[in-house]
């Protein structure tokens, strides 16, 4: 397996654009996590689905943030409008099964906003 | 929501040496994992270790966890170059989530 992918790699937008950010999750598992990072916040967890089902929300910063996961395959996370201060890595992560395993990680996108 | 708090935040010892890096939470946990992020990419898992375990050994990776005290630590022995990275500790917050805390950067200097 190709592992976690994440596209775009990198994203420069301007200010009020709409931002997709889409992740392939490894085939099989059946959670996925979306995270940022920043300098001054770390690696926050934002929202994490179990069989394509939004199960905790409560990481996601506002209203311009929304995150689908239409089939096991596939996840989006979606900015709109882009603000300056959603400039961040946002990773991806997806692990398989109850009690606890491994997360693995994408190599992340890097959203800048000007 | 941040969970676990890393300490220290940054560490620098030299080759050969031992790394020690401690991660404190506060709500109970069915396992805590660590994992280790080199600059620029994602995060790699290293070792899991249950509530009901008390110590793990993976290579030269020694993880002990005291539920009691809501405490991890992270031990690297006869550290290398290549262990320069930075490491973080991630709770289940007793779900399924994944909760990390601010994470230890770790410099091995040659």
């Amino acid at each position: 397996d190709a592992g976690v992918i994440q596209s775009p790699r990198h994203e420069v937008t301007e200010m009020g654009q709409e931002v997709t950010l889409r992740c392939k999750p490894i085939s099989g598992h059946d959670y996925l996590f979306w995270y940022r990072q920043t300098m001054m916040r770390g690696l926050e967890l934002l929202i994490y689905f179990n069989n394509n089902v939004p199960i905790d929300d409560s990481g996601m910063p506002e209203d311009r943030f929304s995150a689908k996961m239409p089939n096991a395959s596939f996840s989006t996370l979606k900015i709109q409008p882009s603000e300056p201060r959603d400039s961040a890595v946002y990773f991806c992560a997806s692990s398989f099964g109850q009690g606890g395993t491994e997360a693995f990680f994408g190599q992340g996108t890097r959203l800048t906003v000007v | 929501s941040q969970q676990g708090e890393e300490d220290p935040q940054a560490l620098s010892i030299q080759e050969g040496e031992n790394a020690t890096m401690n991660c404190s939470y506060k709500t109970s946990i069915n396992n805590l994992q660590w994992y280790r992020q080199n600059s620029g990419r994602g995060l790699v898992h290293l070792i899991l270790i249950r509530s009901n375990e008390r110590e793990k050994h993976s290579g030269r990776l020694r993880v002990t966890l005291d539920t009691s005290k809501k405490s991890s630590s992270l031990l690297i022995t006869a550290s290398r170059a290549a262990d320069t990275a930075s490491y973080f500790c991630a709770t289940d917050e007793g779900a399924q989530k994944l909760v990390f805390g601010q994470g230890t950067r770790l410099t091995i200097n040659p």
